[in-house]
């Protein structure tokens, strides 16, 4: 199984400032169709857990531009560039390049 | 609008079994993949099983030859039969159409 590990586990960030999220992965999610398979999910206190960035800088339609993804191959990492009250929660990587899919260990974001 | 209600959880003794439901509109669950992904209380995410359009399903080793994801298409929904339950199958469980549908999840607690 791939196993994805996220840094750090935890981060309080005042309003307005940036914030940034590490996922590696122990094997590439390169595809050989070219795509790379690294998901991004934000789940909101006593929320499921929802897209944010898919194919590891696409952005779903109706996600802030604050938001934005980038890396390759087994490194990647989620931006916030100023962090708003309404992004606290636990932020997920995921892959989904093979199964069994596989989450990070989840990233808490929380306002100073 | 594309919607996904998920039942059936509830307690049950180590041993037991139970039917997990999730009812879909807004799409056609046989024309998607399918997953259901649970959460451990206080934990992260944990992939389960996977249908595919095609009919092909896949399941996490921890879960494989207890668990059976199903579909009806006449109902259009999607099922996961959960035996042989034990204390570590304790979670939210979650339905996911494609990668960025997720219902609100229904909450399975295995315990005597």
């Amino acid at each position: 199984d791939i196993v994805m590990t996220q840094t750090p586990l935890s981060l309080s960030v005042t309003p307005g400032q940036p914030a940034s999220i590490s996922c590696k992965s122990s094997q590439s999610l390169l595809h050989s169709d070219g795509e790379t398979y690294l998901y991004w999910y934000l789940q909101k206190p006593g929320q499921s857990p929802q897209l944010l960035i898919y194919d590891v800088s696409k952005r779903l339609s109706g996600v802030p531009d604050r938001f934005s993804g980038s890396g390759s191959g087994t490194d990647f990492t989620l931006k916030i560039s100023r962090v708003e009250a309404e992004d606290v929660g636990v932020y997920y990587c995921m892959q989904n390049i093979q199964l069994p899919w596989t989450f990070g260990q989840g990233t808490t974001v929380e306002i100073k | 609008e594309v919607q996904l209600v998920e039942s059936g959880g509830g307690l049950i003794q180590p041993g037991g079994s139970l039917r997990l439901s999730c009812a879909a509109s807004g799409f056609t669950v046989s024309s998607n993949f399918m997953s259901w992904v649970r959460q451990a209380p206080g934990k992260g995410l944990e992939w389960v099983s996977i249908i595919y359009s095609g009919g092909s399903a896949y399941y996490a080793d921890s879960v494989k030859g207890r668990f059976t994801i199903s579909r009806d298409n006449s109902k259009n929904a999607l099922y996961l039969q959960l035996n042989s339950l034990r204390a570590e199958d304790t979670a939210m469980y979650y339905c996911v159409r494609g990668k960025s549908s997720w219902g609100q999840g229904t909450l399975v607690t295995v315990s005597s």
